[in-house]
């Protein structure tokens, strides 16, 4: 699977935007980036995933960009429920290879009122 | 939904015994795995099996065992218990598909005194 890099800590102020960016340089083209977070004490939750298009649900946006090299992950009004650590994931369709997600260091996000 | 289900929830050894972490999950799905997470730090991979059955070893599977008889349950194994195995340990099933949503259990907290 890909490294992926994204910076250990970031703040944002309730109600705003939250732009998590995450470098995944190394990509593979049937790789695809996965995103969840965790938040204090708490299993990780799964927020979003994506090959090369944008992708958007209910809990957030994901941006990849053309070269598929870098990605953000937007939660698009941040509020103190997503203080948590953000963990940007790449690895290979799993029916394909059948490898388990490996987690990073991630970023931990820090929303404040 | 009862999703992945973890026990015990809390736990204290003392060098040397052994215990088994159990974990269950009622969605019929066929990836299972295993993660612990020391203080501060990211998820590290045990374990993971992609069927009954059928087990590999993950990043840091030294100290540690499993077993998968059936589709439902993924129990693991420590047989002389350390102090570096003080640690959250996460259980975590999912489909195995494209999207590869995972679903975590909440956690067991072990501590080896």
């Amino acid at each position: 699977d890909a490294k992926t890099t994204q910076p250990p800590s970031m703040d944002c102020a309730e109600g705003r935007a939250a732009n998590l960016p995450c470098n995944h340089s190394t990509i593979s083209g049937n790789e695809y980036v996965y995103w969840y977070r965790q938040i204090h004490s708490q299993g990780p939750q799964y927020i979003i995933h994506g090959l090369k298009n944008n992708e958007t649900n209910e809990m957030a946006s994901l941006i990849i960009t053309e070269d598929r090299k870098s990605s953000t992950l937007i939660l698009p009004h941040a509020t103190l429920r997503d203080t948590a650590v953000y963990y940007c994931i790449v690895r290979v369709d799993p029916q394909q290879a059948g490898t388990a997600l490996i987690f990073g260091k991630g970023t931990t996000l820090s929303v404040s009122s | 939904n009862a999703g992945v289900t973890q026990t015990p929830k809390f736990r204290i050894l003392k060098i040397g015994q052994s215990m088994t972490l159990q974990c269950t999950q009622d969605m019929n799905h066929n990836y299972m795995y295993w993660y612990r997470q020391d203080p501060g730090m990211g998820l590290k991979l045990i374990y993971y099996s992609v069927g009954a059955g059928i087990t590999d070893k993950g990043e840091v599977p030294n100290g540690y065992n499993v077993s998968r008889s059936t589709t439902e349950d993924f129990p693991l194994r420590l047989e002389l218990a350390a102090p570096s195995q003080t640690s959250v340990y996460f259980c975590a099933s999912s489909t195995g598909r494209a999207k590869l949503e995972a679903f975590f259990g909440q956690g067991t907290r072990l501590t080896v005194v």
